[in-house]
C-alpha cells in the first residue's frame, strides 16, 4: 500500500512569513496526526483528527498554527506568522483508528531565517 | 504531563558489539512502542509491548516492558551498520478516540564498520 505522502520535503522562509504543509494519509485511515520534531527531540503531537473532526489540539499554538482536514482525507497545516523557534521537521502520521499503529510520512523540514 | 526519559542520548559502537538502551518514566503506560528513525525519514514502528514483564524479539532486537509498565529496554545483539539510527520510545494511554503517544527524545545509535 502507498505510504503517507507529505509535501514539500523542504521549505525555507523568513520569520513572519507564512507557510503551509500538505499530507495525504494512507487510504482508509480515519485518524490523522501532525507532529513537530525539533532537532534532538522526539516528535510532539500538535493536532489529531478523527475523520474531519479535531480530537486533540491542546499542544497546537493556535495564535499562529492552524490545521484542517475538510473532507476527512488530505490535511494541511499552516503557520502564520512563522517564528525562529518553528524551525523543525513536521511529520504527518495516520492510522486506521486511534488505538492502531501509526504510519509516518517522511516529514517536511522547515527552516526559518 | 507524562515524560519518557531515554538513555543514553548518544551511543557509538563497533559492528558486532551488543548494546542496551533504556526508556524510563514515573508514569504508567497502557502500552509502549519502539520506533527507529533514519535521517530524512519518518519513524518506523518496530514493536508494541502491552503486558508488564513482556519480552518480544525481532531478529537481533529484544524488547522488554517493565513489570510496572513504567519502563522498557531495547537490547541489540551483534549490532550491524544497518542498525544505525534514532531509536524512539513512545508511551500511550488508552483514551478511546483520544489515544495519544508521548515520545522520548531518543537514543542516537551509530554502528561503525
Amino acid at each position: 500500500e502507498a505510504g503517507v505522502a507529505q509535501s514539500p520535503r523542504y521549505k525555507i522562509i523568513e520569520k513572519r512569513q507564512s507557510v503551509a504543509f500538505w499530507c495525504n494519509p494512507i487510504s482508509g485511515h480515519a485518524t490523522l496526526y501532525w507532529y513537530q520534531q525539533i532537532l534532538g527531540q522526539g516528535p510532539k503531537l500538535l493536532i489529531q483528527f478523527q475523520n474531519n473532526g479535531v480530537v486533540d489540539d491542546s499542544q497546537l499554538p493556535k495564535d499562529r498554527f492552524s490545521a484542517e482536514r475538510l473532507k476527512g482525507v488530505d490535511s494541511t497545516l499552516k503557520i502564520q506568522p512563522a517564528k525562529l523557534e518553528d524551525s523543525a521537521v513536521y511529520l504527518c502520521a495516520s492510522s486506521p483508528r486511534p488505538n492502531q499503529p501509526q504510519h509516518f510520512g517522511d516529514g517536511t523540514r522547515l527552516s526559518i531565517l | 504531563t507524562q515524560l519518557l526519559e531515554q538513555s543514553p542520548q548518544f551511543l557509538s559502537i563497533q559492528e558486532g558489539e551488543n548494546l542496551t538502551v533504556y526508556c524510563n518514566s514515573s508514569s504508567v503506560f497502557s502500552s509502549l512502542q519502539w520506533y527507529r528513525q533514519e535521517p530524512g525519514e519518518g519513524p518506523v514502528l518496530l514493536v508494541t509491548v502491552v503486558t508488564g514483564g513482556e519480552v518480544k524479539k525481532l531478529k537481533r532486537l529484544t524488547f522488554q516492558f517493565g513489570d510496572a509498565r513504567k519502563d522498557s529496554s531495547l537490547h541489540i545483539t551483534a549490532a550491524q551498520t544497518g542498525d544505525t539510527g534514532l531509536y524512539l520510545c513512545a508511551g500511550s494511554n488508552s483514551g478511546g478516540s483520544n489515544y495519544k503517544l508521548t515520545f522520548g527524545k531518543g537514543t542516537l545509535l551509530t554502528v561503525n564498520p
